[in-house]
């Protein structure tokens, strides 16, 4: 069974780059026809989806966050990472990621989040 | 892209039946079978509950059960438990590798 761990700052100022990865154990991202994702949710809110990762190392994001979401992967230490830059306020949130089949299309594994605070 | 549209909140008792419904468009939930449903505790990292608009992970009891009409998914849980309060997001694949969830659905187990 794939499990997923989130790690990086839990503090980033204002106008910076959030930087997080998941490290993967349990199977390999490089597994084909799987998508590697991250989603986020403000404290009291809703999920939002911010963008996946293909196997093949293709990347999407969501049309809002677009221009500001990087989303990368190193397969030999089994990582994917986000990148948020010029970060606000509004940014602040818990960041899962989680692994997608692309046979199914869900996010079937979850990591257990990190909860990432912006600072003014 | 939208959010796809939940109700804030339902209820039940013990035993009985709710469904939370999740609706989109012809480009997310009514164009693709890519319809999944998490179970969300406080504090806890979302569960997969249905996966394809009705079929259940292992290990999902088959008192959760999920279909879809149109636009419209819905989910169902029937034999009410007091664990089975928690909040309900619907999620959808829409085009070009894309997903988008629901605002999400508070069940109060009476």
């Amino acid at each position: 069974q794939l499990q997923l761990q989130e790690s990086g700052p839990g503090l980033v100022k204002s106008s910076e780059t959030l930087s997080l990865t998941c490290t993967v154990s349990g199977g390999s991202i490089s597994n084909s026809y799987y998508y590697w994702g991250w989603i986020r949710q403000p404290p009291g809110k809703g999920l939002e989806w911010i963008g996946s990762i293909y196997y093949s190392g293709s990347s999407y994001s969501n049309p809002s966050l677009k221009s500001r979401v990087t989303i990368s992967e190193d397969t030999s230490k089994n990582q994917f990472s986000l990148r948020l830059s010029s970060v606000t306020a509004a940014d602040t949130a818990v960041y899962y990621c989680a692994s997608q089949s692309d046979a199914t299309r869900d996010f079937s594994y979850w990591g257990q989040g990190t909860l990432v605070t912006v600072s003014s | 892209q939208s959010a796809l549209t939940q109700p804030a909140s339902v209820s039940g008792s013990p035993g009985q039946s709710i469904t939370i419904s999740c609706t989109g468009t012809s480009s997310d939930v009514g164009g693709y079978n890519y319809v999944s449903w998490y179970q969300q505790h406080p504090g806890k990292a979302p569960k997969l509950m249905i996966y394809g608009v009705n079929s259940r992970p292992s290990g999902v009891p088959d008192r959760f059960s999920g279909s879809k009409s149109g636009n419209t998914a819905s989910l169902t849980i029937s034999g009410l438990q007091a664990e089975d309060e928690a909040d309900y997001y619907c999620s959808s694949y829409t085009s070009s590798s894309k997903w988008v969830f629901g605002g999400g659905t508070k069940l109060t187990v009476l």
